[in-house]
């Protein structure tokens, strides 16, 4: 079964430094969500792409973080400058037809010191 | 706005034990969709049902079931006789239909840590 492909799996990062998350979803699937998960909680969304146009970015914290899915296809979220609130999860998903269920990639564990 | 509240935060039973996860949501929206992942320690979330605002009935699959119940907006997910491999969190969540906007994104409730004893 396809996957959803995110990188790294791990990062540590001091904070003020820059950080970059990928992600490619599953290929056909042209709307992709960025989602933190903070230890304990459940997911909340950052942003949400329908191809390469951002449809949701209303919880993203625009004045360090920034995402991009320029050819509609992968996607890459950043963190500049990293502080130490920002350790959680962050994981990826997509999915195809409205309402289809979100398919989510193992995540990337970020680790601000 | 969309809520869902998951109330057990973490529940311990032994294996071979029926346990219920309980799942309530907030919705002003008439046509919705409702929504159960596994997420287990390595880390990913793992589809198991969807269930849309006009289905009502119970639905089975193997050892899981699923009670949804409109009237107090309630969606729970029942293991019957559990098993060690069923420990993780498991996260319930709603998504407002898409419709002509296109897909939504699920707000997911805090998550119901399951341990499973042998």
């Amino acid at each position: 079964e396809a996957e959803v492909a995110q990188s790294p799996r791990y990062k540590i990062t001091e904070k003020s430094q820059a950080v970059a998350f990928w992600c490619d979803p599953i290929s056909g699937h042209a709307t992709l969500y960025w989602y933190r998960q903070i230890l304990g909680q459940g997911p909340e969304l950052l942003v949400q792409f329908q191809d390469e146009s951002v449809v949701d970015d209303s919880q993203l914290p625009k004045d360090r973080f920034s995402a991009e899915r320029l050819k509609g296809v992968d996607s890459t979220l950043k963190i500049q400058p990293a502080e130490l609130g920002d350790s959680a999860m962050y994981l990826c998903a997509s999915s195809s037809i409205s309402n289809s269920p979100l398919h989510f990639g193992n995540g990337t564990r970020l680790t601000v010191t | 706005a969309q809520k869902v509240t998951q109330a057990q935060t973490e529940i311990s039973v032994v294996e071979k034990e029926d346990v219920t996860l309980d799942c309530v949501y907030e919705t002003r929206d008439t046509t919705y969709y409702l929504f159960w992942y596994k997420q287990p320690p390595s880390g990913e979330l793992v589809f198991l049902i969807r269930r849309n605002s006009f289905d009502e009935q119970n639905e089975i699959s193997g050892r899981y079931s699923w009670n949804f119940q409109k009237s107090t907006s309630s969606f729970n997910f029942t293991i019957t006789a559990s098993q060690v491999v069923d420990s993780a969190v498991y996260f319930c969540a709603l998504r407002p239909e898409g419709g002509f906007s296109g897909n939504t994104p699920l707000v997911f409730g805090k998550g119901t840590r399951l341990s499973v004893i042998a």
